[in-house]
């Protein structure tokens, strides 16, 4: 079974411009869920979908978004990069959430010049 | 909210030793605590966790032990060799077998180093 796929995995963007990450849970998997991952603060939580729906989302500003397509793959979205948006991006995709394990993808490296 | 302190940021020890790593948590109604490793560069991977109806749980060298009453939990590992050497995040969850809320909060982790 293939695991938890992200594209792309290294970003460089430039402060104000926008930014989509995509994430492609394990087949069958419904719940994918977002982190973003720094040396300072840990891994934080961004958000969870399932069935297409946001069901849980974390502290961050509205420049963080997301959205589940109908085939349970996920994007997310930063708008107005800022340079402290620096971060590994991680994603993770259970078959519902709740007591199951999550997988994690490699990541996508994004860097804010 | 949930917030989950963890201890100590960073362990050294000797091939062959024991490591224990301790995690707190904030929200008695969390229910799943789940342990990862993330090795440099790389992806964090499950290697054990525990729920909130179990006092411990063992996976050969790896254990882990929960306590309700005073919100902590701890990574126990035996006979450490040089491939555990790696950051551990414990993280803690309120999710129901629903999993209508589903959300990990993690500590911020531990760096362990395993000298040969």
């Amino acid at each position: 079974k293939a695991g938890v796929t992200q594209t792309p995995r290294y970003l460089i963007k430039t402060r104000g411009q926008q930014v989509t990450l995509s994430c492609s849970p394990i087949s069958g998997h419904r719940s994918v869920s977002w982190y973003q991952q720094t040396p300072g603060q840990g891994l934080q939580f961004l958000f969870e979908y399932f069935s297409e729906t946001q069901r849980n989302k974390g502290n961050f500003p509205g420049r963080f978004s997301g959205r589940q397509f109908s085939n349970s793959r996920s994007e997310m979205n930063v708008s107005t990069l800022e340079l402290g948006d620096s971060a590994l991006y991680l994603c993770a995709s259970s078959p519902a959430g709740g007591f199951t394990e999550a997988f994690f993808g490699q990541g996508t490296r994004l860097t804010v010049v | 909210g949930e917030n989950v302190e963890q201890h100590p940021s960073t362990l050294s020890v000797q091939e062959g030793d024991s490591a224990v790593i301790k995690c707190t948590y904030s929200d008695s109604a969390s229910n799943y605590f789940p342990w990862y490793k993330q090795e440099l560069g790389k992806r964090p991977q499950l290697i054990i966790d525990i729920r909130s109806n179990v006092g411990e749980k063992k996976d050969q060298r790896i254990a882990v032990t929960l306590n309700k009453t005073a919100k902590h939990f701890s990574l126990h590992i035996t006979e450490t060799q040089p491939e555990d050497s790696a950051v551990y995040f414990c993280a803690a969850s309120n999710g129901n077998s629903g999993g209508s809320n589903y959300k990990l909060t993690f500590g911020k982790g531990t760096l362990l180093t395993v000298n040969p």
